[in-house]
């Protein structure tokens, strides 16, 4: 059975960088992409991105600018750098993996997401 | 504000049945699937229903889901108080390039 387990820094300054990582135990991460979802206080579920096992990525455009995602496929790992934070991206940050993929002419997206890490709550403060 | 609306909230006794909707534009939701997950607190999020109204295994048969061409529906039947949670919707948004949930119901099972 595939868990998740992540970790990282929870206590930040504004413009510092969040860096989180998602180990994948029990299954390899080859043949699904791994996202990054985030659940701000009092505000619903944001995604942030996804990556595979070769690297290729996909993220939200509101957050591409500031999301790095890398994979290490050696530690069965994958991990999230979010750069410039600000209070906004206070958050609970969730690493997931994507189930089936649709597929269409200009890409594919993760139908739904399955299992979840356990979370890793990051405060932007000054 | 979410793309996706869902009620802020809804309540029934235990044993009851209760929906939570999810409206959205035809581009997100009428061409694209809808997963639903529960949030209890303090645990990660659980996927309860997966490509519309597929539930994944182990997931018990009182959690169904349903969609039209700009809305989606989560079903719970026999309420029990460990149903108390918040619940998602969510969706691929072709516009916005994104996946993209909904602001979340907070469900009191009273």
């Amino acid at each position: 059975q595939v868990h998740l387990q992540q970790w990282g820094a929870g206590l930040l300054r504004p413009s510092e960088t969040l860096s989180l990582t998602c180990a994948v135990n029990g299954e390899s991460l080859v043949g699904y992409y791994w996202s990054w979802i985030r659940l701000p206080p009092g505000k619903g579920l944001e995604w942030i991105g996804e990556i595979n096992h070769s690297g290729s990525s996909n993220y939200n455009p509101s957050l591409k600018s500031r999301v790095t995602t890398s994979v290490d496929t050696s530690k069965n790992q994958v991990s999230l750098i979010l750069s410039s934070v600000t209070a906004a991206d206070t958050a609970v940050y969730y690493c997931a993996r994507g189930t089936n993929r649709h597929h269409f002419a200009s890409g594919s997206y993760p139908r739904a997401f399955d299992p979840w890490g356990q979370g890793s709550l990051v405060t932007v403060s000054p | 504000q979410s793309v996706l609306t869902q009620p802020p909230s809804v309540s029934a006794a235990p044993g009851q049945k209760v929906t939570i909707s999810c409206s959205g534009s035809d581009s997100i939701i009428g061409n694209n699937y809808v997963s639903w997950y529960q949030h209890l607190p303090g645990a990660a999020p659980k996927l309860l229903i997966e490509d519309n109204d597929a539930r994944p295994s182990g997931i018990p048969d009182r959690f169904s889901g349903s969609k039209s061409a700009t809305s989606a529906t989560l079903g719970i039947t026999g309420l029990q108080t460990g149903d108390e949670a918040d619940y998602y919707c969510a969706a691929w948004d072709r516009s916005l390039g994104t996946v993209v949930f909904g602001g979340g119901t907070k469900l009191s099972v009273l």
